[in-house]
């Protein structure tokens, strides 16, 4: 059974500053990975998909990153300004399924 | 176009009355999602639409959980007989997944329905 964990839950940051959150997953069978955000009382929004055959993928200052052997993510956030604070969550979509498993999200608060 | 729209916005509910959640995806989206949120929680799956064909409702908590998608655009979940666990925000997206791309398009969501079960 598919398990995604982020860490840290929770992150707040001087503004300016480059940070990293991770993303882990137990089987590394995925399709794709997708990060997203997540602003309070709102849905998700798209940030970057990752196709399992792909290693990393970029937006702006967004990096993500993916690992699939050993199971992993990251979401590189350069320069971080206020306007990024919101929860991120990534997911995995396993093959030969539809659904996305979700992790629980890593709280950032970028502080001006 | 618009994005995914979900109505109600709040729903208020006594615990045994049924409940009916809205969602218009994106004009043309072929696979939508119907996902459940507790607080401080990620979204857990609770079904998917091809159209109008229900491909997997394996998240769906009980059989008092039912989804459908008649022509294939506008959804409606509906929940029967409603207990306090219940209470969560419930989310839709739809992507558009045609042909060889069906599985790499990115999920585009709704604000979701903020449901309480008194």
């Amino acid at each position: 059974k598919q398990e995604v964990t982020q860490i840290p839950a929770a992150l707040s940051v001087p503004e300016g500053e480059n940070l990293v959150l991770n993303c882990s997953f137990t089987d590394s069978a995925i399709y794709n990975l997708q990060w997203f955000r997540q602003d309070p009382g709102k849905g998700l929004t798209s940030l970057l998909l990752i196709q399992s055959s792909q290693r990393e993928q970029t937006s702006g200052r967004l990096n993500a990153s993916l690992d699939k052997s050993s199971g992993r993510s990251t979401l590189y956030i350069a320069a971080s300004q206020p306007g990024d604070s919101a929860t991120y969550l990534c997911a995995v979509r396993t093959s030969g399924t539809y659904k996305y498993i979700f992790g629980t999200g890593t709280r950032l608060k970028v502080l001006a | 176009g618009a994005g995914v729209s979900q109505s109600p916005r709040y729903k208020v509910a006594k615990r045994g009355q049924d409940v009916a959640l809205r969602c218009d995806p994106i004009s043309g989206h072929v696979s939508l999602f119907w996902y459940q949120q507790a607080l401080g929680q990620g979204p857990e799956f609770l079904t998917y639409f091809q159209n109008e064909a229900q491909l997997d409702k394996s998240g769906l908590p009980s059989d008092r959980f039912f989804a459908e998608r008649p022509e294939g655009s506008v959804s409606t979940l509906k929940i029967q007989r409603t207990q306090q666990e219940d209470s969560a925000v419930y989310l839709c997206a739809s992507s558009f997944g045609q042909g060889g791309g069906l599985w790499n398009q990115p999920q585009h969501f709704g604000d979701g329905t903020r449901l309480s079960i008194l």
